[in-house]
């Protein structure tokens, strides 16, 4: 079955830089990765998803690439805010009815 | 208009007692899923339901958990003979359709303290 790395764990960026998660994945038949932001003590929200047949999705200051020779994406958010500080995930998913697998979430801080 | 709920908020219970846990998803969506977030890690996926067909349940621990899905609606998580290890968030969440791909909504979670 899928598999799904994340990384790092925790990331802590001076308010103004550029945050990246990564996250590979093991399935190469896996061509859908959402991702989503956890604020603390509230619930997952859908901030941003790419399927595979296209290499980069941006939304404002948030963008995600997608490598499927290598089977990794990555999220980006540029020019972070205090509001960006939250966990988020990313996750994987082979096909139309297969469920989602996430990756263990990343602890974003962003300090001003 | 209202998102996916769910009841209890909390809940702290005793090893070896059964717990529900309830979930109502937005009105129309046809798609139902539980995870379980435990401290430090992912969405753990339990069971999906997905519309008529019948639900999903790969992701479920053991035999002491299932679930419900009544009239294409609400749903209903039990746990029975609670152990520690269960102690978690349960976290629902809903979809218009099937299709995995489509955008997941979340409920605010149960926050399961077994004792």
């Amino acid at each position: 079955g899928e598999n799904v790395e994340q990384h790092p764990s925790t990331l802590s960026v001076q308010e103004g830089d550029s945050a990246v998660i990564k996250c590979t994945y093991s399935d190469s038949a896996s061509n859908y990765f959402p991702w989503y932001k956890q604020e603390l003590g509230k619930r997952p929200q859908l901030i941003i998803d790419i399927r595979s047949n296209v290499g980069e999705k941006k939304d404002q200051r948030i963008a995600v690439t997608l490598n499927k020779t290598a089977k990794h994406f990555s999220l980006h958010i540029t020019e972070t805010q205090p509001e960006d500080s939250a966990v988020y995930f990313c996750a994987a998913s082979p096909s139309g009815n297969t469920p989602l697998v996430f990756g263990k979430g990343t602890r974003l801080s962003v300090i001003a | 208009g209202a998102g996916v709920s769910q009841s209890p908020s909390n809940k702290v219970t005793e090893k070896g007692k059964d717990v529900e846990l309830r979930c109502d998803p937005i009105s129309g969506h046809t798609a139902l899923y539980w995870y379980r977030q435990s401290l430090g890690q992912g969405l753990e996926f339990l069971i999906y339901f997905q519309g008529n067909s019948a639900p999903d349940k790969s992701g479920l621990p053991s035999d002491r958990f299932s679930a419900e899905r009544t009239g294409g609606s609400v749903s209903t998580l039990t746990i029975q003979r609670t152990q520690q290890e269960d102690s978690a968030v349960y976290l629902c969440a809903s979809s218009l359709s099937v299709d995995i791909q489509e955008t997941q909504y979340f409920g605010p979670g149960t926050r399961l303290l077994v004792l």
